[in-house]
């Protein structure tokens, strides 16, 4: 079965740091680009990293841009998020997405773990 | 940043009926338009993507249609299940960017 299992949410206080964890498991996990997309309580999706096959390639929306850093250990079939100078609008379940197959570049999401949820509050 | 602009942001219909959602966005995205569904408690759905592509497994009672800035999903018979949320996605332009979200609710 075809599945994505995160990891390391929890209660942080404002400006400081968790990592999240997604350990994917019934497909060639080095194959595929993966993403972390979050969703605040009762609100819409928002993207918030992705991550190429081989791990050269990331992009992040601004408002976690220098903050968050994805990272993936492909011999692990583990995808990370390191998140830092957390403040209450990170306050979110966290999903870690992956990508249809493509050539290269970002596409739609197809398969999606259960989430974990981060919440940032003193 | 691409702004995608979901309408309505609620529709109330009844088992049976057609369910038609809207996204447009502020700029062209080509074809590169996905949509999601989103039940409370779930992740989300891949059903759609560039624009007319059933994702794996998604009835054929689900289709999306559209291109440029203006794009369309349409449920032709609403089943029980699916009353959810439904997002827009698309992917033509850094940020990756979702549409606010549809919710379809039994009338």
């Amino acid at each position: 079965e075809v599945q994505l299992v995160e990891s390391g949410g929890g209660l942080v206080q404002p400006g400081g740091s968790l990592r999240l964890s997604c350990v994917a498991s019934g497909f060639t996990f080095s194959s595929y680009e993966m993403n972390w997309v979050r969703q605040a309580p009762g609100k819409g999706l928002e993207w918030v990293s992705y991550i190429s096959s081989s791990g050269d390639t990331m992009s992040y929306p601004d408002s976690v841009k220098g903050r968050f850093t994805i990272s993936r250990d492909n011999a692990r079939n583990s995808l990370y998020l390191q998140m830092d100078s957390l403040t209450a609008e990170d306050t979110a379940v966290y999903f870690c997405a992956r990508d249809l197959p493509s050539v290269s570049g970002p596409d739609a999401f197809d398969i999606w773990g259960q989430g974990t949820l981060v919440t940032v509050s003193s | 940043e691409i702004v995608l602009t979901q309408s309505p942001a609620t529709l109330s219909l009844s088992p049976g009926e057609r369910a038609t959602l809207s996204c447009r966005a502020s700029q062209s995205v080509s074809k590169y338009l996905a949509w999601y569904q989103q039940k409370p408690g779930q992740a989300p759905r891949l059903l759609i993507y560039d624009t007319s592509n059933r994702a794996t497994g998604i009835p054929a009672r689900f289709s999306g249609s559209g291109s440029g800035t203006d794009f369309t999903l349409t449920i032709s018979s609403l089943e029980p299940e699916d009353f959810a949320v439904y997002y827009c996605q698309q992917r033509s332009k850094w940020p990756l960017t979702f549409g606010g979200g549809t919710k379809v609710e039994i009338k």
